[in-house]
């Protein structure tokens, strides 16, 4: 069956331009994750959606960064007034269930360039 | 707070010598534990986990067992292959309460050479 997928799977934009980043989870799955992976490090946590309600976002870095899920399937990360140390790897993963033993699938990942 | 600590890379191997990535982590409560890999240009894929201690997670020929008293996870491979060249990652799951979060290490590259 189909995996996550991430769309775009670049985006290069201007500092201080808003950008969106869509993810598609495997279908069924009710947990879905964001996590941001800088170069030469490990992804770091974002955000967690259980349905469609955002039930961790502790790991947004700041009010710029938001995310939605509104029929709890598709996700979209929305970044306001983009910085340059926004650049990273947004990766999207999703889960049948959530729980420390379940399995994220991630997606191929959305490579943001800010310049 | 939890955190995970791999060795540096990039690990250098010939073709079919063994392999060992050093994984050892800090955490409150009983984390699950994993391995992830990143091959070239690819997303990243569950390797192997480890849900409790003394478990030993197995995949594609690498092992891996969940050790409490040592606080680690060390990714073995008896005879590792050119195309075993990717980026490993050691994660665990939670913080304290938090059971689905992962912790991550910050990978460690392998090359293998043939």
């Amino acid at each position: 069956g189909a995996g996550v997928s991430q769309t775009p799977s670049n985006k290069v934009t201007e500092k201080g331009k808003y950008v969106e980043l869509r993810c598609d989870p495997i279908s069924g799955h009710t947990a879905l994750y964001w996590y941001r992976q800088s170069l030469g490090q490990g992804p770091e946590f974002l955000i967690y959606f259980q349905g469609t309600g955002a039930a961790d976002d502790s790991g947004l870095p700041n009010d710029r960064f938001f995310a939605v899920r509104p029929e709890g399937s598709v996700s979209t990360l929305k970044i306001q007034r983009t910085e340059r140390g926004d650049s990273a790897v947004y990766l999207c993963a999703s889960s049948f269930n959530t729980g420390g033993t379940d399995t994220q699938y991630f997606g191929p990942g959305t490579r943001l360039t800010v310049l | 707070g939890d955190s995970v600590t791999q060795m540096e890379g990039p690990v250098t191997l010939s073709e079919e010598a063994f392999l060992t990535i050093n994984c050892t982590y800090t955490a409150t409560g009983y984390p699950s534990l994993f391995w992830y890999v990143q091959y070239p240009g690819e997303g990243l894929q569950l390797l192997l986990k480890a849900t409790k201690a003394d478990d030993k997670g197995s995949n594609k020929g690498f092992e891996a067992t969940y050790r409490k008293e040592t606080t680690s996870f060390h990714l073995e491979k008896g005879s590792v292959q050119v195309s075993d060249s990717a980026v490993y990652f050691c994660a665990l799951s939670g913080r304290g309460g938090s059971n689905y979060q992962l912790i991550w290490g910050a990978g460690t590259k392998l090359i293998i050479k043939p």
